[in-house]
């Protein structure tokens, strides 16, 4: 699966979007984009995914480039309760391969803070 | 639907002692996934399971065992605790597709076990 670089920190202000970025220049054409989040020392939840096309749902919005080199997570109004680590993960869509490469890689993410 | 359920939470283990970590779910998904994290740190996949009697080693899988007799419990073993166990776990389930390419799939994860080997 193709790696992500994610900064490992930002702030945002209660009310507004918060954009958290990631890039995954060697992304390949079958892989998927997650985002996932983890607030304090929850399990992870699932927000969104995409693979080409932009998407939204109720939680955010997902702005993958035309190239599929980076991508930006929105978070259209945050809330203190957005605070969380997020988490960008790429992984191919495939059917079971076996040998351990099944599971999606968290990385460390990027710690959003969000200030009152 | 209560998801899915880990037990413990919390644990202490001596150096040596064994425990099994158990993970329920009651979506019906087939596939499942024990990950550790050690603090500050992302997770890592220990072991997975694509269906009953299915399971493969993920990227740390020394020390650990698992079996997955049925579609909705997947336990992790611990034999010989050491202190480098000591993390937090969480299992995870998720569908996916028995053909073809499809995404991974939406995980969802347990509230985490607390594991501390003194």
């Amino acid at each position: 699966d193709a790696k992500t670089t994610q900064p490992p920190s930002m702030d945002c202000a209660e009310g507004r979007a918060a954009n958290l970025p990631c890039n995954h220049s060697t992304i390949s054409g079958n892989e998927y984009v997650y985002w996932y989040r983890q607030i304090h020392s929850q399990g992870p939840q699932y927000i969104i995914h995409g693979l080409k096309n932009n998407e939204t749902n109720e939680m955010a919005s997902l702005i993958i480039t035309e190239d599929r080199k980076s991508s930006t997570l929105i978070l259209p109004h945050a809330t203190l309760r957005d605070t969380a680590v997020y988490y960008c993960i790429v992984s191919l869509g495939r059917m079971y391969s076996g040998g351990g490469a099944d599971g999606l890689t968290f990385g460390k993410g990027t710690h959003l803070i969000i200030q009152p | 639907n209560a998801g899915v359920t880990q037990t413990p939470k919390f644990r202490i283990l001596k150096i040596g002692q064994s425990m099994t970590l158990q993970c329920a779910q009651d979506m019906n998904h087939n596939y499942m996934y024990w990950y550790r994290q050690d603090p500050g740190m992302g997770l890592k996949l220990i072991y997975y399971s694509v269906g009953a009697g299915i399971t493969d080693k993920g990227e740390v899988p020394n020390g650990y065992n698992v079996s997955r007799s049925t579609t909705e419990d997947f336990p992790l073993r611990l034999e010989l605790a050491a202190p480098s166990q000591t993390s937090v776990y969480f299992c995870a389930s998720s569908y996916r597709r028995d053909r073809g390419f499809t995404n991974t799939g939406e995980l969802f994860f347990g509230e985490g076990s607390r594991l501390t080997v003194l």
